[in-house]
């Protein structure tokens, strides 16, 4: 039972244009999630995150959105460049209420960005 | 400074090797973990610890063995190897910063291979 699902599996987009990506879960006790962007034979490194107290979170081009009733969060990247064509995995965990650190990964959106 | 690192970066076993996937890291972080990678599949948890001498179980743990004997390592061990570990696999570290934030940093992962 995949508790994080990104359903879009490849999204392309032009350079300057917005990126949005899409994360939903169906855990309610998770309450941190966590963006992370991995480039071909790489470890994913750590973009952005947000916990459940908070419905938005931003941090240069990259801003994080949660609909907790929705059990949806969504990634915008604005402008986009090409540098930033990677995959993206959104992560879930019960940071406060659980075991701290333990992720739970979405199965991954390919960005690429157009020049 | 090295952050997380794995050796080795590829490995081809035949069914039934064993094999013993190494991981450090130099951040002094208490929490290590180990994900595989596969496609379609996104990230997922084998096994994980949160500090010397702790260690508990993922998502996935079966055919998997760790211990956590110092901070620094934390070695995934492949009792007998089978096709179905053919993965990515990625070590992970991550201590909770004043801020309260937990990220985790992956280590380049090792592209495991059973024949």
């Amino acid at each position: 039972d995949q508790q994080v699902k990104q359903n879009s599996p490849s999204l392309s987009v032009q350079e300057g244009r917005i990126s949005i990506l899409n994360c939903d879960y169906t855990n309610s006790m998770f309450d941190y999630f966590l963006w992370y962007k991995k480039y071909p034979a790489e470890g994913p490194t750590f973009l952005i995150s947000i916990s459940s107290i908070k419905d938005k979170n931003e941090d240069g081009r990259f801003t994080v959105f949660l609909n907790k009733s929705a059990k949806h969060l969504s990634l915008h990247i604005v402008p986009s460049q090409p540098g930033d064509s990677a995959v993206y995995f959104c992560a879930a965990s019960e940071r406060y209420g659980g075991a701290t650190n333990k992720l739970i990964f979405g199965t991954g959106t390919l960005l690429a960005v157009q020049p | 400074n090295a952050g997380v690192t794995q050796t080795p970066k590829f490995q081809v076993l035949k069914t039934g090797q064993s094999m013993t996937l190494q991981c450090a890291q130099d951040m002094n972080h208490e929490y290590m973990s180990w994900y595989r990678q596969d496609p379609g599949m996104g990230l997922r948890l084998i096994h994980y610890s949160v500090g010397a001498g702790i260690t508990d179980q993922g998502e996935v743990p079966n055919g998997y063995n760790v211990s956590r004997s110092t901070t620094e390592d934390f070695p995934l061990r492949l009792l007998s190897a089978a096709p179905s570990q053919t993965s990515v696999y990625f070590c992970a570290s991550s201590s909770t910063d004043r801020m309260g934030t937990d990220t985790q940093y992956f280590g380049p992962g090792t592209r495991l291979t059973v024949l």
